[in-house]
């Protein structure tokens, strides 16, 4: 069965970096692009970009280019979304998704705080 | 960048009552629309794609409709396990998606 496995909890100072990783498994790696969603506290749901597993293309939400990186290992079937230079605001849920947005990871809690 | 509004934002219904929520976009999207389904704590959940067509699995009470810029998720008759919110999401401008504000319906 297609599954989504992502990191733990991260908790990082403002400033920092946190990368998110997100194992997939279940079906051909390749053959589909991974989206990454995040969700601050009690709102809605943030489409920050997404990557091609096949070819490594990339686009991201203009509000965070710059700030955001995200890559895949084809090796592992792991995709990773490296966000930088870390603001309070940016405490949420990060989840990772199957581009069709059928199957989702299960959300990886990161907190922003001095 | 294409936009998207929900309506209503909030909604207060009661078990077996038909539920309609608008997603209108700000330009035409053809029928590059997707609803999901969220309740708290857990990831969102894939209701329809291309406007109308039920994802696999998803009970039939519900439908969705629409093209261009003015889409709806129709449930038709609302059962306890569909208290949740609901978000609509364009794929019109691959791979540059984003998401409604989201529409909670509630228990009344």
């Amino acid at each position: 069965q297609v599954q989504l496995v992502q990191s733990g909890a991260e908790v990082k100072k403002p400033g920092a970096s946190v990368k998110v990783s997100c194992k997939a498994s279940g079906y051909t790696f390749t053959s589909y692009g991974i989206s990454w969603v995040r969700q601050a506290p009690g709102q809605g749901l943030e489409w920050m970009g997404w990557i091609s597993a096949y070819n490594g293309n990339t686009n991201y939400a203009q509000k965070l280019q710059g700030r955001v990186t995200m890559t895949t290992d084809t090796s592992t079937s792991t995709a990773y979304m490296e966000l930088r230079s870390l603001r309070s605001d940016d405490t949420a849920v990060y989840y990772c998704a199957r581009n069709s947005g059928d199957y989702w990871g299960q959300g990886t809690l990161v907190t922003v705080s001095s | 960048d294409i936009q998207l509004t929900q309506s209503p934002s909030f909604l207060s219904a009661s078990v077996g009552d038909r539920v309609t929520i608008t997603c209108r976009a700000s330009q035409g999207i053809s029928s590059y629309l997707a609803w999901y389904q969220q309740k708290p704590g857990k990831a969102p959940k894939l209701l329809i794609y291309a406007a109308s067509t039920l994802q696999s699995g998803v009970p039939s009470r519900f439908s969705g409709s629409g093209s261009g810029t003015e889409f709806t998720l129709t449930i038709s008759s609302l059962q306890p396990e569909d208290f949740a919110t609901y978000y609509c999401q364009q794929l019109n401008s691959y791979p540059l998606f984003t998401f409604g504000p989201g529409t909670k319906v509630d228990i009344k």
